[in-house]
């Protein structure tokens, strides 16, 4: 089955500061990755989706990740938090059938 | 505006009631899917649907059944809640390999 790893429960960073969560994926063929944003007490939005291709992918509100397969990394990037990007990440990938396998989040503080 | 509705944002029920969380979706997506969400254990899968009538068991189907009777729809019901049950419950439906998400009813079981 497979399975996503985010490491990192909890990050904080100082606005203006630059952002990376990291994410590990287990998936036998080339996976289809998501990056899912939660803001308290609402339900997810999509960030951005890695397909195939260009393994840079850009996504909304200014935030990118990296494909890279030989290490099953899916890195959400970002180079100036802002304080309205604090928030709890996800990281996802597809199994068949459109069904998606988290990772268990990543709670971001940003601090002023 | 792409909508997945969930009927309540709260809910507050008792041991050994049997309970209804219903979704619908306005975009005509064939799947959909009902994950809960716990702190520190991320979205897990409890059931899902590829269409009408049919549905599959996910990861952690125990306790929960689903219906699914209009393309639209899709309800969880828990037989006889339990205190275990207590979560944030999400519905989610998909086409062409993109989620969206209802904002989630969080169930206290007491």
């Amino acid at each position: 089955a497979q399975s996503v790893t985010q490491p990192d429960i909890h990050i904080t960073v100082s606005e203006g500061a630059s952002l990376e969560l990291r994410c590990n994926y287990s998936y036998g063929a080339t996976p289809y990755l998501f990056w899912y944003v939660q803001s308290p007490g609402q339900g997810l939005q999509l960030l951005l989706k890695y397909f195939s291709g260009d393994t840079l992918v850009q996504g909304i509100k200014g935030f990118e990740a990296e494909f890279k397969r030989s290490q099953s990394s899916f890195n959400l990037r970002k180079p100036s938090v802002h304080w309205s990007d604090a928030a709890e990440y996800f990281c996802a990938v597809e199994e068949y059938g459109n069904k998606l396998v988290f990772g268990a989040g990543t709670i971001l503080r940003v601090k002023s | 505006d792409v909508k997945v509705t969930q009927s309540s944002r709260y809910l507050v029920k008792r041991t050994g009631e049997k309970v209804f969380l219903e979704c619908v979706q306005d975009m005509d997506h064939e799947n959909m899917f009902w994950y809960r969400q716990d702190p520190g254990l991320g979205l897990r899968l409890i059931y899902f649907s590829y269409d009408v009538k049919m549905k599959e068991k996910g990861d952690i189907p125990e306790g929960y059944s689903v219906s699914r009777e209009k393309k639209e729809r899709f309800s969880l019901i828990l037989e006889s809640a339990s205190t275990n049950q207590t979560s944030m419950y999400l519905c989610a439906s998909s086409s062409s390999g993109e989620a969206f998400f209802g904002q989630g009813t969080r169930l206290t079981v007491v």
